[in-house]
């Protein structure tokens, strides 16, 4: 398996454009989540998905950011419109719910900067 | 909400000698997972550990969980420059899939 897959690697925008960060999780996990990490605030949680449903969306920063998982194999983390304070690597992780253990694969993340 | 905290935020060592960080849970758990995340790189999973007063080796890495199932602590006997790196604790609470990461441990390495 060649892991989770996240595109672009690195993203330079200008304040105001819109931002769309992709994820392809490993295949057959069953959970997928975005990860935002700063040097101040580390590894926050964004939102995670059981099944391609939303479970807790309560990191989301604000109404900028949503988050979609159309099906098994994508989902996607949007910005509109980017502010600079959004710069950070964004990670999007995958797991299999194996009783209870629910270990998270990441992937290389998305750099993001915003100008 | 369920908070982890992790100290210290930085650790410097000379080679050869040990390293620990320790993360404290606000909250009972019901497991916590240690991940490491070299420089430029991306989290990866070292351990899970789930009992009350478990502990867990992997080569020169000894992981633990309190008795109480709030803390845990992960020791590097002998560092070498290959352990450098951001050390996470990771905790979940009961019932929840959600893990909360503590800020990580910087390990730098002196050869």
């Amino acid at each position: 398996d060649a892991g989770v897959i996240q595109s672009p690697r690195h993203e330079v925008t200008e304040m105001g454009q819109e931002v769309t960060l992709r994820c392809k999780p490993i295949s057959g996990h069953d959970y997928l989540f975005w990860y935002r990490q700063t040097m101040m605030r580390g590894l926050e949680l964004l939102i995670y998905f059981n099944n391609n449903v939303p479970i807790d969306d309560s990191g989301m920063p604000e109404d900028r950011f949503s988050a979609k998982m159309p099906n098994a194999s994508f989902s996607t983390l949007k910005i509109q419109p980017s502010e600079p304070r959004d710069s950070a690597v964004y990670f999007c992780a995958s797991s299999l719910n194996l009783g209870g253990a629910n270990v998270l694969t990441f992937g290389a993340g998305s750099r993001l900067t915003v100008l | 909400g369920q908070q982890v905290m992790q100290i210290p935020q930085y650790q410097h060592v000379q080679e050869g000698e040990d390293f620990t960080t320790y993360c404290n849970s606000s909250t009972t758990l019901s497991n916590i997972q240690w991940y490491k995340q070299r420089p430029g790189g991306h989290p990866v999973f070292l351990i899970q550990l789930v009992k009350s007063g478990e502990v867990k080796k992997q080569k020169r890495l000894t992981f633990q969980f309190g008795e109480a199932k709030k803390n845990s602590s992960l020791h590097i006997t002998a560092t070498q420059t290959t352990d450098v790196g951001t050390y996470f604790c990771a905790g979940r609470g009961a019932g929840s899939y959600q893990l909360t990461f503590g800020k990580g441990t910087k390990l730098s390495v002196i050869p």
